[in-house]
């Protein structure tokens, strides 16, 4: 599985979007973008995974770059309960196929 | 139900206690997952079961002995652990017969050696 880089941290005010970006320039063709996050001393969560279109859903916004090297996770209107570790993943597809997980990004929405 | 639970949330234990971490899920899943997590480090994976079979080993000392007894369950046994082993253990499931398989994660046992 690719190797993914993220800023270590990063702020956001509440109401505003978060937007948190991933670079994996050695994804290769057939490898998915994976977004979880995890809130401080709870299991991570899925968020929204991605191939090379862009993708929605209920929680958040999903763009790839055309050459599949980055990425951007976007929650449209943050809110204080957003605050958590935001892990980009790239992961093949299989059967039973483990999560390599990265340092992620500390997000912390502000009042 | 897309729940997974696991029980006890913290656990404190000497060296020389043998004690378990249990995990459970309704989901049908035939995928789950053991991962370990040190304080501020992302998760560690430290096994995989597959349709209740051992498929990956992450090269864990043998004082972690996983157990999947069925489709719903998976247990951790833990002895002689040291203190070092303290951490917070997640454990995971996932459809394996989706392409993507998005793992659903329990909220984790906190272990603390003494």
């Amino acid at each position: 599985d690719a190797k993914t880089t993220q800023p270590p941290s990063m702020d956001c005010a509440e109401g505003r979007a978060a937007n948190l970006p991933c670079n994996h320039s050695t994804i290769s063709g057939n490898e998915y973008v994976y977004w979880y996050r995890q809130i401080h001393s709870q299991g991570p969560q899925y968020i929204i995974h991605g191939l090379k279109n862009n993708e929605t859903n209920e929680m958040a916004s999903l763009i790839i770059t055309e050459d599949r090297k980055s990425s951007t996770l976007i929650l449209p209107h943050a809110t204080l309960r957003d605050t958590a570790v935001y892990y980009c993943i790239v992961r093949g597809t299989g059967s039973a196929r483990q999560l390599t997980f990265g340092s992620g990004t500390q997000l912390t929405v502000l009042p | 139900d897309t729940e997974v639970t696991q029980t006890p949330k913290h656990l404190v234990m000497g060296m020389t206690n043998k004690k378990s971490l249990k995990c459970e899920q309704h989901m049908g899943h035939r995928a789950m997952y053991w991962y370990k997590q040190k304080a501020k480090k992302p998760p560690e994976l430290m096994f995989v079961y597959s349709y209740e079979k051992l498929s990956i080993n992450e090269s864990v000392p043998s004082r972690f002995s996983p157990e999947c007894p069925n489709s719903s369950l998976l247990n951790l046994h833990l002895h002689a652990l040291q203190p070092e082993d303290s951490a917070l253990y997640l454990c995971a499931s996932s459809n394996p017969q989706r392409r993507n398989n998005e793992q659903f994660f329990g909220p984790g046992t906190r272990l603390t050696v003494l």
